[in-house]
């Protein structure tokens, strides 16, 4: 299957600073991407579709000024989040899809932790 | 309402038994359908995609009953490994948007 990766796998950063989190898919090109939050417990939440060439999709309730996505090519779509704050801790995972039936593959996550 | 509902369980069964999971969706235009799995502190990943036609992968069976809006999978001879949550996801509109169903929790037991 098409393979998704996420860089960094994890970071820790203090509050007030930002944090850029990349996401490449590694054997096929993706003109869109999507960028999810989960909380420990919670389901997966869709924040923001990315898409190649033209502005992000964002989701309702989700600050586009605060999530920053530039999907900078084929490849390549990243996830800035800005003057972070300790509730901004969570798991951040980007997917591509891909395939006949346009199925999700998925990074392996970025686990943000704020102090 | 949600747009993709499912049981929240926890399922809690022990090794060998059969158990089977529901989702429901609103969006008759739903495109294509799957469900995943995710492991806890992982990332989702692709159990089988769902057809009108049902298939079948080993101990897994999904359905999807587009009149009446749900797709079904059913697990034979429960393994302690398929403990896990399982993600019901259906993609709509023109660019193929994936929406979750909140997740079923399965605790297969010894």
């Amino acid at each position: 299957g098409a393979v998704v990766s996420q860089h960094p796998s994890w970071v820790i950063c203090k509050s007030g600073t930002s944090v850029k989190i990349e996401c490449r898919s590694l054997d096929f090109q993706a003109t869109t991407m999507f960028w999810y939050r989960q909380f420990p417990k919670q389901s997966l939440m869709l924040m923001a579709t990315s898409n190649e060439g033209s502005k992000a999709t964002y989701e309702q309730g989700v600050e586009k000024d605060k999530f920053l996505i530039n999907h900078a090519s084929l490849t390549l779509s990243t996830l800035t989040v800005t003057s972070a704050h300790p509730e901004d801790s969570s798991f951040y995972i980007c997917s591509a899809p891909g395939g006949l039936a346009r199925e999700q593959y998925f990074g392996p996550g970025t686990r943000l932790t704020v102090t | 309402r949600k747009e993709v509902e499912q049981d929240p369980g926890p399922f809690n069964v022990p090794e060998g038994a059969t158990v089977a999971f529901n989702c429901t969706y609103s969006n008759s235009a739903s495109q294509s359908f799957f469900w995943y799995r995710q492991d806890c502190r992982k990332e989702p990943k692709l159990l089988m995609s769902v057809y009108s036609s049902g298939n079948e992968d080993g101990r897994f069976t999904a359905q999807l009953n587009r009149a009446s809006q749900y797709i079904s999978l059913l697990i034979r001879d429960s393994k302690l490994s398929d403990s896990a949550t399982y993600l019901c996801v259906v993609n709509s509109g023109g660019s193929y948007i994936p929406t979750f169903g909140r997740g079923t929790s399965l605790i297969v037991h010894p």
